[in-house]
């Protein structure tokens, strides 16, 4: 069956880039799908940031757009988030998921998700 | 604060049903078929229970419905059982603009 795992860095200084991949198995990125990042800031609800096609195509939260950038990896099967100049309030869990195709924008599966912390 | 509004908490009795509710606009929620919910337990990611307002995902029971009206989605799930505890978040489109916009989350208590 399809899984996501996320890695990366668990701890970003203020200022700097939050870098992290999404690796998919069980299932081919470039068979179709959109696929999404999600986070999570502790005892919070869930806020989407992004998502992209296997071609490239990408849409971003509003409030982010400014700060984020999604890239999909097909030969490696994965995809990755970038957000520039964090602040604590970006300290949260992070989560990828596949997602329909828009507008159909459930999201399933999940991966497990990584916490991310923002400080000096 | 949240693009759609969710009760902070539910709660029932086991074997009784409870219903959660999702508040949007004619935005989101009541502009379009694309309501989605969500359960998640501690420390644990969200799983999908509901798509397309109404439409279960293999492996979910049917204890799980979805439906809507107007502006608000709701979630029922009958039949409750201690596992179902957990919080729950409903996601809808909102527009090729804002695109996917989430509730606050509602957590569910079994008495």
């Amino acid at each position: 069956q399809v899984q996501l795992q996320e890695s990366g860095p668990g701890l970003v200084k203020p200022s700097e880039t939050l870098s992290l991949t999404c690796a998919v198995s069980g299932y081919s990125i470039s068979s179709g799908y959109y696929w999404g990042w999600i986070r999570q800031p502790p005892g919070k609800g869930l806020e989407w940031i992004g998502s992209i096609y296997h071609s490239g195509s990408t849409y971003y939260n509003p409030s982010l757009k400014s700060r984020v950038t999604i890239s999909v990896d097909t030969s490696k099967n994965q995809f990755s988030l970038k957000l520039s100049s964090v602040t604590a309030a970006d300290t949260a869990v992070y989560y990828c998921a596949r997602q329909g195709i828009n507008p159909h924008n459930w999201f399933d599966p999940w991966g497990q998700g990584t916490l991310v912390t923002v400080s000096s | 604060q949240s693009a759609l509004t969710q009760p902070r908490s539910v709660s029932g009795s086991p074997g009784q049903s409870v219903t959660i509710s999702c508040t949007g606009t004619s935005s989101d929620v009541g502009g379009y078929n694309y309501v989605s919910w969500y359960q998640q337990h501690p420390g644990k990611a969200p799983k999908l229970m509901i798509y397309d307002v109404s439409k279960r995902p293999s492996g979910v029971p049917d204890r799980f419905s979805g439906s809507k009206s107007g502006n608000t989605a709701s979630l029922t799930i009958s039949g409750l059982q201690a596992e179902d505890e957990a919080d729950y978040y409903c996601c809808s489109y909102a527009g090729s603009y804002t695109n996917v916009v989430f509730g606050g989350g509602t957590k569910l208590t079994v008495l």
